[in-house]
């Protein structure tokens, strides 16, 4: 079992669509979690923390479940830029930040 | 520079050469880490340096994968006798380093743009 596990889509929504992302870990002593936003052939950027009382960042809503080992990302209203892929990322905090990257998601989003 | 800098951008060899790739962190990032991303895949942990000493390594694939940092600042990744399945992209990202909760408060990572490695 992958230790971060994604839907890798594509998903394909209309512009002014709500979409959901979904991703699991396997590590329950795992510390804190991230999404990152990667465009194509480009390097990986943070979009979010998550924190576990949820939270929202303008159009974007991350929530975690510590007892389910899940963590979403949800995107009200889609903007063209918004297509990238949307990495989920674990840190299982191994006496040093080590990030634990899924494999993505990718979002395309047409007019 | 402001961000993260890795040279050469774009390297193309042949099967059984030596390559170096470069990474320049963010000034006053203590640490350093490197990863190799596959066509269509996620990021692959290769190793973590925290100033010039690498506690972690265990991600490196072969022992034809060696890296250094120096002066606490800048790593290279010698790839030597390099095969087709060592074509990917490799990225280096560099954070600040604290302890306990500040260790995680400062976790953020921020990655260079890549070399892009094409093994013939």
């Amino acid at each position: 079992r992958k230790e971060v596990e994604q839907d890798p889509g594509p998903f394909n929504v209309p512009e002014g669509a709500t979409v959901a992302f979904n991703c699991t870990y396997s590590n329950s002593a795992s510390q804190s979690f991230f999404w990152y936003r990667q465009d194509c052939r480009k390097e990986p950027k943070l979009l979010m923390s998550v924190y576990s009382s949820g939270n929202e960042d303008g159009r974007f809503t991350a929530q975690l479940n510590r007892a389910s080992q899940y963590i979403s990302l949800l995107i009200r209203d889609s903007k063209l830029s918004d297509s990238a892929t949307y990495l989920c990322v674990v840190n299982e905090l191994r006496g040093y930040n080590k990030l634990i990257f899924g494999a993505g998601t990718r979002l395309a989003v047409h007019p | 520079g402001a961000g993260v800098s890795q040279s050469p951008s774009n390297k193309v060899t042949e099967k059984g050469k030596d390559v170096e790739l470069r990474c320049d962190p963010i000034s006053g990032h203590t640490a350093l880490y490197w990863y190799r991303q596959s066509l269509g895949q996620g990021l692959e942990f290769l190793i973590y340096f925290q100033g010039n000493s690498a506690p972690d390594k265990s991600g490196l694939p072969s022992d034809r994968f060696s890296a250094e940092r120096t002066g606490g600042s800048v790593s290279t990744l010698t790839i030597q006798r390099t095969q087709q399945e060592d074509s990917a992209v490799y990225l280096c990202a560099s954070s600040f380093h604290g302890q306990g909760k500040e260790m995680i408060a400062k976790n953020i990572q921020y990655f260079g743009a890549g070399t892009r490695l094409s093994v013939l």
